[in-house]
């Protein structure tokens, strides 16, 4: 089954907008850590915020910042005043606990098109 | 990226020849991890290790072993590859539990004729 669920394949912003990457996930734990990465076309995968599922307080980068919805299983990801440079893939992931172990699941990702 | 390097960078190879990509690491990280990335289906688990000598498999660990013999080392082999498999398949890191996200390599782009 799906864990992480990314509904936009596609998303499109005018560059100085402000857009919004959905992201839903499915969990029965209590305490987790969600994250989203850009992949751009160097094909480098790069950690833009992480959100502790404790911490009721939405994460902030800059101008990167996140929608957490704890009880909705909800974790969308806005971007204000995009820039041509974000361009990217955005992959939404959650890291599960295994056991004694951990691992990292994604989204099927949304590719983010900013139009000069 | 600073701490993990992979190699072969691109690799072009015959089906049913075996083929193994390496994952190297400075970070002394407990964790590491190959997944692999298609269009349409994101990243996607191959094997992960949680310890020198220590793995398991992940979602789509068909056709796939791995070996991790030090820290430093995680070594992915495609025991006879074929046309499925191609791909660009990513190492990870991760330093473990607590709000850590992962490092990835570069990627290795493999392609299966």
């Amino acid at each position: 089954a799906q864990t992480v669920t990314q509904s936009q394949p596609e998303m499109s912003v005018q560059e100085a907008e402000t857009v919004t990457l959905s992201c839903t996930y499915d969990t029965s734990e209590s305490d987790y850590y969600l994250f989203w990465y850009k992949q751009p076309p160097s094909r480098q995968m790069i950690l833009v915020i992480r959100q502790e599922a404790y911490k009721q307080q939405n994460a902030t980068e800059n101008r990167f910042s996140v929608n957490f919805q704890k009880a909705a299983k909800s974790f969308s990801l806005k971007i204000s005043d995009s820039q041509l440079g974000d361009a990217a893939m955005y992959f939404c992931a959650y890291r599960k606990q295994v056991g004694g172990s951990e691992k990292l699941v994604f989204g099927k990702g949304t590719k983010l098109t900013v139009n000069p | 990226d600073a701490g993990i390097t992979q190699s072969p960078r691109h690799k072009v190879t015959e089906t049913g020849t075996p083929v193994t990509l390496r994952c190297h690491q400075t970070e002394n990280h407990r964790y590491m991890y190959w997944y692999r990335q298609d269009p349409g289906h994101g990243l996607r688990l191959i094997h992960y290790s949680y310890g020198v000598k220590d793995t398991d498999k992940g979602e789509v660990s068909d056709g796939y072993s791995v070996s991790r013999s030090k820290t430093e080392d995680f070594l992915l082999t495609l025991e006879s590859a074929t046309s499925s498999q191609t791909s660009v398949y990513f190492c990870a890191i991760s330093a473990g539990r607590g709000p850590y996200g992962y490092t990835f390599g570069s990627g290795t782009r493999l392609t299966v004729v």
